[in-house]
C-alpha cells in the first residue's frame, strides 16, 4: 500500500514557465513533507522539505505548497530553466523513517 | 569533506554469490540508511541504523543484513544473490532523528545478479 503517491511519472514544461509536481499521501501521522532531485547516475539531493504545522515554504525558484485537509503537497518552480531536468521524488517522514513516493520525471523544453 | 561514499560502484554477481557494500560517511552522522532504486519503483528503505551498534529492519529487507560497528560506516551484506537483488542501491545518512529529517545519499552502486 502506497503511503507517498506521485500519480505522474513524467511532466514535460516549456524553458521559462512553470513546473507543478504533485503528490499525495494517506498517512495523517507524517510531519515533514520533503522533496528531492535526482540526476542519472547520482544520488538523491535535498531540494526543499515543509512542516505539517505549515502550508507553504518558498527558497528561490521552489515553493512547496501543503493542503493537510487534502493530504496532497505540490512543488512549483519558476521559472523552469533547463538544468531542472530531472527525476523529482517526494517524500514523508515518520519516526526515524523517510518514505519515498515513485518519482515524476520533469523534461525542461527548449 | 567527501561527505557520503558508496563502495563498489558497479558489481556483476552471479545467483548464489556473496558480496558486502560499504558506505562511508564523513559527517559525523548518527543515522544512515541503505535503499534500493528499482524502475518504476521509487526508492525503498532496506534496513537503517540509528547509531553505532544499532540496526532495524526498513520496508524491504529480506535477504539482506546490515552492521554498523563504527558510526560513520554501514555496510549491506547479501548473503545469498537473487537476480530480484538487481538494483541500484543508495546509502544515506542524516545528523538525527529530528526535523527536517534530510537525507544526505552517496552516488549509488549498480548490482547485477545473473
Amino acid at each position: 500500500d502506497q503511503q507517498v503517491k506521485q500519480n505522474s511519472p513524467s511532466l514535460s514544461v516549456q524553458e521559462g514557465r512553470i513546473s507543478i509536481l504533485n503528490c499525495d499521501y494517506t498517512n495523517s501521522m507524517f510531519d515533514y513533507f520533503l522533496w528531492y532531485k535526482k540526476y542519472p547516475a547520482e544520488g538523491p539531493t535535498f531540494l526543499i522539505s515543509i512542516s505539517s504545522i505549515k502550508d507553504k515554504n518558498e527558497d528561490g525558484r521552489f515553493t512547496v505548497f501543503l493542503n493537510k485537509s487534502a493530504k496532497h503537497l505540490s512543488l512549483h518552480i519558476v521559472p523552469s530553466q533547463p538544468g531542472d531536468s530531472a527525476v523529482y521524488f517526494c517524500a514523508a517522514s515518520a519516526d526515524d523513517k523517510i518514505i519515498f513516493g515513485k518519482g515524476t520525471r520533469l523534461h525542461i523544453l527548449p | 569533506n567527501a561527505g557520503v561514499t558508496q563502495t563498489p560502484k558497479f558489481r556483476v554477481l552471479k545467483t548464489g554469490q556473496s558480496m558486502t557494500l560499504l558506505c562511508a560517511q564523513d559527517m559525523n552522522h548518527e543515522y544512515m540508511y541503505w535503499y534500493r532504486q528499482d524502475p518504476g519503483m521509487g526508492l525503498r528503505l532496506i534496513h537503517y541504523s540509528v547509531g553505532e551498534g544499532t540496526t532495524a529492519k526498513g520496508e524491504v529487507p529480506d535477504g539482506y543484513n546490515v552492521s554498523r560497528l563504527k558510526k560513520q560506516n554501514f555496510l549491506l551484506g547479501l548473503e545469498s544473490a537473487a537476480p530480484s537483488q538487481t538494483s541500484v542501491y543508495f546509502c544515506a545518512s542524516s545528523p538525527g532523528g529530528g526535523p527536517p529529517y534530510e537525507q544526505y545519499f552517496g552516488p549509488g552502486t549498480r548490482l547485477t545478479v545473473t
